[in-house]
């Protein structure tokens, strides 16, 4: 397996814009959570799915973020509009209880700069 | 009772020597704590883990030692080598009623050759 497959790698936009970022995670994990990362506030946990479904979106920060998980096999996270602020690493993990003994399994991350 | 309280922010060892890493949490209902490791441009991954039925868990150099009445665990790096330098985190969740991990805030090792 792959592992846990995020895009873009590195992301430069202006503030107002709307930001997409992507997630493909491991076949057969039933779980999936966006985290975000900054040396201030280190990793946080901005929402969780379970079978697609989403489970606890309390950490996503305000309005203008969402999330979704069409399927199986894919997830988004949409900042609109982006800000500053929103300069951080966004990580996806994926796991499964029955498969991976609680342990996450991480994408490489997608560092976004908000100009 | 959320928070995962990890010391010290950084640390600086000699190789060959042994690092330690503490955390503590406040909520009692936590009952699975692993630890991460995070080199630069990478997502974290998982090192080792633990749950509250052992007071100890080893593999190979690294080991995790929990304090359940304290409310603490703590990371040992045997025999620290220069590769070992990293950011480690520290994590703690609810298991089967929650499943999310709640982190430490990392502590960022250098292991000096």
């Amino acid at each position: 397996d792959a592992g846990v497959i995020q895009s873009p790698r590195h992301e430069v936009t202006e503030m107002g814009q709307e930001v997409t970022l992507r997630c493909k995670p491991i076949s057969g994990h039933d779980y999936l959570f966006w985290y975000r990362q900054t040396m201030m506030r280190g990793l946080e946990l901005l929402i969780y799915f379970n079978n697609n479904v989403p489970i606890d979106d309390s950490g996503m920060p305000e309005d203008r973020f969402s999330a979704k998980m069409p399927n199986a096999s894919f997830s988004t996270l949409k900042i609109q509009p982006s800000e500053p602020r929103d300069s951080a690493v966004y990580f996806c993990a994926s796991s499964s209880p029955s498969v991976s003994n609680y342990g996450y399994t991480f994408g490489s991350g997608t560092r976004l700069t908000v100009v | 009772q959320q928070q995962v309280k990890q010391s010290p922010q950084s640390l600086i060892v000699q190789k060959g020597g042994i690092s330690i890493i503490n955390c503590a949490y406040e909520n009692t209902a936590f009952d699975y704590f692993p630890w991460y490791q995070q080199f630069p441009g990478k997502g974290p991954a998982l090192l080792i883990a633990i749950r509250p039925d052992v007071s100890e868990k080893k593999e190979g150099r690294f080991t995790i030692s929990f304090n359940k009445s304290a409310k603490q665990f703590s990371l040992h790096i045997m025999d620290s080598q220069p590769g070992d330098s990293a950011t480690y985190f520290c994590a703690a969740s609810k298991g089967d009623s929650s499943y999310k991990l709640i982190f430490g805030s990392g502590t960022r090792l250098l292991v000096r050759p």
